[in-house]
């Protein structure tokens, strides 16, 4: 099964940027979804397919994919930031969706 | 708007059963793949299985697959999943999902609220 890593923490002062990685195997060629969650809610996704935003969400939050690393960045953070991210992709070889294990975004 | 509401949760002992559902509204459930995600507690998510619109293409992650039953009643805009032989493991919030899926890719665009299931003596 495809595995998908993520770290644990990020930490960041508000105003600056924030990036999250979500590593795996050539997943450069794998469409890879953010998802936010903030305690005592249900996620939200706020980046699909790599780089797209759904409406609602702030242009603060982006994606890019490269590699074996995609890049969840998020600008000019603001403490309704803090939150964890998880990253999901699509496993083609047993047809199923993987997410990662989640990063726990603080705002210092 | 859609919304997805989950029910069902609940405190059961090691190896009782229990069902889920979800109701859904605001979208022709028909149209769409739903799916079953959980959430242990401090933990990350876990995708468990969705079903197709028809019913016809199920999948079940491996930590559930044959104790766990997903299926829908569109006509009662319905999502359910039959949970059997329940372990303390299992204990966790359900999430309902409503996947967008095409060529060979999954995201969850909406999700319901949660229910707890709660296995212990």
């Amino acid at each position: 099964s495809y595995v998908l890593t993520q770290p644990p923490s990020v930490s960041v002062a508000p105003g600056k940027t924030a990036r999250i990685t979500c590593g795996g195997n050539t997943i450069g060629i794998k469409s890879v979804h953010w998802y936010q969650q903030k305690p005592g809610q249900a996620p939200v996704v706020v980046v699909y397919d790599d780089s797209d935003r759904p409406s609602g969400i702030p242009e603060r939050f982006s994606g890019s994919n490269s590699g074996n690393t995609a890049t969840l960045t998020i600008s000019r953070v603001e403490a309704g930031d803090e939150a964890d991210y998880y990253c999901q992709v699509w496993d083609s070889s047993s047809d199923h969706p993987v997410f990662g294990g989640g990063s726990k975004l603080t705002v210092l | 708007q859609v919304q997805l509401v989950e029910s069902g949760g609940g405190l059961v002992k090691p190896g009782g059963s229990l069902r889920l559902s979800c109701a859904a509204s605001g979208f022709t459930l028909s149209d769409y793949y739903m799916s079953w995600i959980r959430q242990a507690p401090g933990r990350g998510l876990e995708w468990i299985s969705y079903i197709s619109t028809s019913g016809s293409t199920i999948y079940y992650a491996d930590s559930v697959k044959g104790r766990f039953t997903i299926s829908r009643d569109n006509a009662r805009n319905s999502l359910y999943l039959q949970l059997n032989s329940l372990t303390a493991e299992d204990t966790a919030v359900y999430f309902c999902a409503r996947p967008l899926y095409y060529g060979g890719d999954m995201y969850f665009d909406y999700w319901g609220q949660g229910t707890l299931v709660t296995v212990s003596s």
